[in-house]
């Protein structure tokens, strides 16, 4: 089965760049998908990736996917505190997502 | 996306009981999912559930310890049976959106706390 693999912990200040980084095993994986969880709340989906695609951008996030190294990366321009919050990444086909441990980012003010 | 809503939104419970969640969603959608999200952990499929067919399990996870209705495509509902402490988590319904299998949504979760 897959294997997603992630940091646990990033600190930023607010006005910086992260960058969250994942790998996975699975390279049968058609979608991978980045997830925010916010204290004491469900998950949302913050975007995804076809695994035929090497990036996508949606407003302040950009995803870059390195099928070689099975490499999954999330940058989040100009960091605000309201991004703090949980990361998972996850990869999977149709019907069935398998999540990373996910990593808590921390954003300095 | 769909509007997915749970309930209990939390729940304590004592050991040796049950409890059932419920998951509602405001459009009709093929797949339904089960999740746990043990305490500072992350998401482990439960199972999957499909109106009108038994639900698949996950290595791990057995019909007798967490039954499974669903008996329409807006509805569904995960039952935790004779709980322990180990049973304390985030249960947490998904369903993959009805024009796009591959966008998974999830609802809130149900936290449960077995003492």
């Amino acid at each position: 089965g897959e294997d997603v693999e992630q940091s646990l912990f990033l600190s930023v200040r607010e006005g910086d760049s992260s960058v969250i980084n994942c790998t996975y095993t699975d390279s049968s994986s058609t979608y991978l998908y980045w997830y925010k969880q916010e204290p004491g709340a469900g998950l949302q989906l913050l975007t995804y990736i076809f695994s035929n695609m090497d990036m996508k951008q949606d407003q302040r996030l950009t995803v870059l996917l390195n099928k070689k190294d099975k490499h999954l990366s999330l940058r989040i321009a100009d960091t605000q505190t309201g991004d703090s919050a949980i990361y998972f990444c996850a990869g999977g086909g149709y019907q069935k997502v398998t999540f990373g441990t996910g990593t808590k980012l921390q954003v300095i003010p | 996306s769909a509007v997915i809503s749970q309930k209990p939104s939390r729940d304590i419970c004592q050991r040796g009981t049950s409890l059932t969640i419920q998951c509602q969603v405001d459009s009709q959608v093929t797949m339904m999912f089960w999740y746990r999200q043990q305490p500072g952990q992350s998401l482990t499929l439960i199972a999957t559930a499909n109106q009108g067919s038994e639900a698949t399990y996950e290595s791990g996870f057995v019909i007798d310890k967490f039954p499974i209705s669903r008996p329409n495509l807006t509805f569904s509902t995960l039952t935790v049976s004779n709980m322990s402490p180990e049973d304390s988590s985030i249960y947490l319904c998904s369903i993959t959106a009805w024009d796009s299998s591959y966008e998974q949504y999830f609802g809130p979760g149900t936290r449960l706390t077995v003492t």
